[in-house]
């Protein structure tokens, strides 16, 4: 079964600071991998996915992340954080049929 | 493209009552998902329709729910008998099926439910 962790609920970083969310995968066949973020009483906002080819992927917002098929890792940055990029992030899977399989999400605070 | 909208955005009943939330999804995706989130969870997948067709639904969906998708357009998902259990925020989400698993979802607002 496909599935995704989030090892961190929670990361603090400085405003101006690089940011890392962590993702790891276990999946069967070819991963397809996606980040979407959530802001307070919103739906989720999609920012990347990652299908083949270059690792390092760019998303929306200047976000990026990162595929590394050796760790079986997934993880979401950017090199320099905004107090607005505090939200809680999410890393998903999909399964048959498209449907997602989530993360239990990290919640990202950036400090001014 | 006016994204996927979802109606209404809060809703508050009394435990036993029937509510009904509906999701216009994108105009031309012809996929659309139903998910429940709980407070410091991420989202579950309910079930989902290609065009018209219901072609999953989770063991979370009980019989008390029931989701349509009449002419492949909007959706609707309907709770009988709510119980506080349901409390949870509905999200709905549509997609284009082009690429298959790796088609990007993209996510309505969501409804707020609250069963008191």
């Amino acid at each position: 079964a496909q599935s995704v962790a989030q090892p961190e609920d929670q990361v603090n970083v400085a405003e101006g600071n690089p940011l890392t969310v962590k993702c790891t995968y276990s999946v069967s066949g070819n991963p397809y991998l996606f980040w979407y973020v959530q802001y307070p009483n919103r739906g989720l906002q999609f920012l990347l996915k990652y299908i083949t080819g270059d690792n390092l992927v760019k998303g929306s917002y200047g976000f990026e992340a990162e595929f590394n098929k050796s760790q079986t890792s997934f993880h979401l940055k950017k090199p320099s954080a905004l107090v607005s990029d505090s939200a809680l992030y999410f890393c998903a899977v999909p399964n048959q049929g498209g449907k997602l399989i989530f993360g239990q999400g990290t919640e990202l605070s950036v400090k001014p | 493209d006016t994204g996927v909208s979802q109606d209404p955005r809060h809703k508050i009943t009394k435990r036993g009552q029937n509510v009904t939330f509906r999701c216009d999804p994108i105009s031309e995706h012809n996929r659309l998902y139903w998910y429940r989130q709980t407070l410091g969870q991420g989202p579950e997948f309910l079930t989902y329709f290609q065009n018209e067709a219901q072609l999953e639904k989770s063991r979370l969906l009980s019989d008390r729910f029931s989701a349509e998708r009449p002419k492949g357009s909007f959706s609707t998902l309907e709770i009988q008998r709510t119980e506080q259990g349901d409390s949870a925020m509905y999200l709905c989400a549509s997609s284009l099926l082009s690429g298959g698993r790796a088609d990007t979802q993209y996510f309505g607002p969501g409804t707020r439910l609250t069963v008191l």
